[in-house]
Formats: C-alpha cells, sequence, structure tokens
C-alpha cells in the first residue's frame, strides 16, 4: 500500500536556524497536505499544495510539490521558538477524496 | 474552519471494560473521521463516519472492536470496546473542510491499565 515517510524524524536547530523536512510517497500523489502539532496538541492545517512544481508561501514556511509529485518539502526560514511540534505531510492518491495518509512526521526542537 | 470538541479529553480504563468517545461539531458537516495516533506516532485512520449510513472502517479495524455512531450532522462517537494496554493511544476525530483538509479536535487521552 502507499507509504509516506519524512526524514528528518527529528530536528533541533538553534533559534535563528533553518529548517527543513522531506516527505516522500511510494506512490504518485494527487495532492498534498501540511499540518503542524504543537506538544500536547492536535494537528492543525497548514496548506495544501496541489500542482506539479508548486510552491507556495507563509510568512517564514516555504511548501514545495516535487515535479513528479512524489514529494514535498516544508522549509522554515529562521526558526523561532513558536515553531516547535511535529510536521506532518499528508497525502493522497486520488483526487477528491478523504483519504489522506499521514506521513512519519518531523519532530521539530528549537533552542533559544 | 469547523469548532470540535471531545469528551473526555482523557481517561485511565481497566483491560477488559469499554470507553465511548464523543466528537461534537459547531456546524453541520457531512464526513466525520476517527484516527489513533500512538505516543510519539504518526496519525492512523480508523474509520470515517457518514450520517445515516453505516461507518467505514480501514484495514486493521473492525466495527466490533470500534463501533461508532453517526446520529446526525453535528456528532459522532467512537467506543474502544473490550480494552487491552494495545489500545493505549489518543483518539482524534476530524471533519472535513470545503477543500478535503482536515480540521481535528482536541483528541482524547486513553490509558489501559
Amino acid at each position: 500500500g502507499q507509504q509516506v515517510m519524512q526524514i528528518p524524524q527529528y530536528q533541533h536547530v538553534q533559534e535563528g536556524e533553518d529548517f527543513t523536512t522531506y516527505c516522500n510517497s511510494s506512490t504518485t500523489l494527487s495532492n498534498i497536505q501540511w499540518y503542524k502539532q504543537r506538544p500536547g496538541g492536535h494537528p492543525v492545517f497548514l496548506i495544501q499544495l496541489v500542482k506539479s512544481g508548486e510552491v507556495k508561501k507563509q510568512k517564514r514556511l516555504t511548501f514545495q510539490f516535487g515535479e513528479a509529485k512524489k514529494n514535498s518539502s516544508l522549509h522554515i526560514t529562521a526558526t523561532q521558538t513558536t515553531d516547535v511540534g511535529t510536521y506532518f505531510c499528508a497525502g493522497t492518491g486520488h483526487s477528491g477524496t478523504y483519504k489522506y495518509i499521514f506521513g512519519t512526521g518531523t519532530r521539530l526542537k528549537v533552542l533559544a | 474552519s469547523a469548532v470540535i470538541s471531545q469528551k473526555p479529553s482523557r481517561d485511565i480504563c481497566q483491560r477488559g471494560t469499554s470507553l465511548t468517545i464523543q466528537c461534537q461539531v459547531d456546524s453541520q458537516v457531512t464526513m466525520m473521521f476517527w484516527y489513533r495516533q500512538q505516543p510519539g506516532q504518526s496519525l492512523t485512520l480508523i474509520a470515517t463516519a457518514n450520517q445515516g449510513s453505516e461507518a467505514t472502517y480501514e484495514s486493521g479495524f473492525v466495527i466490533d472492536k470500534f463501533p461508532i455512531s453517526r446520529p446526525n450532522l453535528t456528532f459522532s462517537t467512537l467506543t474502544v470496546s473490550n480494552m487491552s494496554p494495545e489500545d493505549s493511544s489518543i483518539y482524534l476525530c476530524s471533519v472535513e473542510g470545503q477543500n478535503y483538509e482536515q480540521y481535528f479536535g482536541p483528541g482524547t487521552r486513553l490509558t489501559v491499565t
């Protein structure tokens, strides 16, 4: 079945450093979503990417969908302590469906 | 985005017992979802609950173990039956937005002793 892996599993950065998490699917995706889960909290939707090669930005966060639609990345510029949490990608192979497979997640710690 | 509440927020239960988790949404939604998240792990979809029809379960999850009710468009329950320590987890309900994004409830942290 479809698998969605993320690397790295954990990342510790100094505040102000950049951070990137990579999401790789075993199959071609129709679209991909990104979520953030703060410690002790629930996943919160960040963004959805649909088009091949699409790049979207939210302030210090840059999201990219690969040309082959099998991978994606989330890059945070100049991390802040508020960025702490686990970042999940979630992909689906079929458009218009709820069946998203969540990635393994990347846990980010930001050291002040 | 929808506002979702869950009850209870946490519980400690003895093995062999059952727990029913409630999920309430502040607006009418067609589809509601139940996920399990084991400590430090990703989210796994248990089932999808549509109002007026039986829930659709994912591979590895069965109705006898996780019966679900969906009596109306704002409410659903998930029961974890005949619990064992392996059922210790966080259980999350979610609803779908207009572009298939998901909005999650705060979760129910279950510990089975």
